[in-house]
């Protein structure tokens, strides 16, 4: 089945800075990558996704792209504030497969 | 419009028990997910429905089974409680339009202890 490693655990970054966290996948079969924040005590709201035939897809201050041929995909976030403080999650499907996230990382803005 | 809603939003079981959860997903949205998140094992997908029917299967035990009604409200049970069933358990509703057909929102989740 597929597998997704994400990358780095916790990032800690300046307001006003970017962020930029990393996942791969195993499954080349896969061609739907989604990217979720969570906040404390609610469930993930999705933020932004791409499909494989994108290598690249922008809504205002967050950007994901998507390297087919490495496997690996990532999430860009520019000028950070305080409320973009969150646990980030990728994910990863194929087909009729349901979503298969990586372990998540705790993003801190500091002030 | 409505997002998804879970209930009860918290329950506490002893093992041994069961226990039964509720999702009613987003209006016109036909399918929908569970999933279980630990600190351990992060978040991990359980099954799916979609017209009453269970398309796909993570890999959990048979303890853990669900079902979806023809309105798309989903319940999911757990049998015979262990401890390690102690989690929050999220459900996510899809239109499975063909714009869409992947994008998934959830739900608060349930937070199931076990003692």
């Amino acid at each position: 089945g597929e597998n997704v490693e994400q990358h780095p655990s916790t990032l800690s970054v300046q307001e006003g800075d970017s962020a930029v966290i990393k996942c791969t996948y195993s499954d080349s079969a896969s061609n739907y990558f989604p990217w979720y924040k969570q906040e404390l005590g609610k469930g993930p709201q999705l933020i932004i996704d791409i499909r494989s035939n994108v290598g690249e897809k922008k809504d205002q201050r967050i950007a994901v792209t998507l390297n087919k041929t490495a496997k690996h995909f990532s999430l860009h976030i520019t000028e950070t504030q305080p409320e973009d403080s969150a646990v980030y999650f990728c994910a990863a499907r194929g087909g009729a497969d349901g979503l298969t996230f990586g372990k998540g990382t705790h993003l801190i803005i500091q002030p | 419009k409505a997002g998804v809603t879970q209930t009860p939003r918290y329950l506490i079981k002893t093992r041994g028990q069961q226990v039964t959860l509720s999702c009613s997903p987003i209006s016109g949205h036909r399918s929908v997910s569970w999933y279980q998140q630990t600190p351990g094992q992060g978040l991990q997908f359980l099954f799916e429905y979609f017209s009453e029917t269970q398309r796909n299967k993570g890999n959990f035990p048979g303890r853990f089974s669900g079902r979806q009604f023809s309105n798309s409200r989903s319940e999911m049970n757990v049998s015979t409680l262990e401890l390690g069933d102690s989690a929050l358990y999220l459900c996510a509703s899809s239109s499975l339009s063909p714009q869409t057909d992947n994008e998934q929102f959830f739900g608060p989740g349930t937070r199931l202890t076990v003692l």
